[in-house]
């Protein structure tokens, strides 16, 4: 049982560049979330989706898209790579029931430059 | 104000030492409490729910104050591998599963 997979690990992008975050989940959970982690601040939620085809905007959506044609896949989009968005990526799945928490993938380090 | 706060720390604490850790938050909504343990350069792990009647695993206890809006984490007799930082998630779960985060507390525990 792998849990949530993140890819890449390790990322460098140029400014403008666009480029997509994966994410997958092998526990058949409805819920998942993309949140970035910044040094002194809480993770943030910048999208998340409730099931197959529904998702919705977090606290910091702007610069990102995301689909989720599948319960497994949550892939984040980059659309126009900014040195604002240099962080540490992080895609979580739950449940729905809300009473376990969150299980995390292991994240994705994002720099751009 | 943050809708969940922490005290980022550092706590030094000797092996063998007890420690807690306090965390406010200000929607009195809230419905479900969680600790997490996010070790450097790590992702965040789920330690343990907190219950309204406070639970216990092993040496850790948290407890849940809901009229004052605060939940707390206590570490017995500390390990050198509970060096890591302690994140205070609280769910609104307004429909969808909100989770908010705290910035967390780190915690060193020395030989």
């Amino acid at each position: 049982n792998a849990g949530v997979t993140q890819t890449p690990k390790f990322q460098v992008l140029k400014t403008g560049q666009s480029m997509t975050l994966q994410c997958a989940q092998d526990m058949n959970h409805e819920y998942m979330s993309w949140y970035r982690q910044d040094p002194g601040m809480g993770l943030r939620l910048i999208h998340y989706s409730v099931g197959a085809g529904i998702t919705d905007q977090g606290e910091v959506p702007n610069g990102y898209n995301v689909s989720r044609s599948t319960t497994e896949d949550f892939p984040l989009r980059l659309l126009s790579a900014a040195p604002s968005q240099t962080s540490v990526y992080f895609c979580a799945s739950s449940d729905g029931q809300g009473f376990y928490g969150y299980t995390f993938g292991s994240g994705t380090r994002l720099t751009v430059v | 104000r943050k809708e969940v706060e922490q005290d980022p720390g550092p706590f030094n604490v000797p092996e063998g030492a007890t420690v807690a850790f306090n965390c406010t938050y200000s929607n009195s909504a809230s419905q479900s409490f969680f600790w997490y343990r996010q070790d450097c350069r790590k992702e965040p792990k789920l330690l343990m729910s907190v219950y309204s009647s406070g639970n216990e695993d092993g040496r850790f206890t948290a407890q849940l104050n809901r009229a004052s809006q605060y939940i707390s984490l206590l570490i017995r007799d500390s390990k050198l591998s509970d060096s890591a930082t302690y994140l205070c998630v609280v769910n609104l779960n307004t429909g969808f599963q909100k989770l908010v985060f705290g910035t967390g507390t780190r915690l060193l525990v020395s030989p």
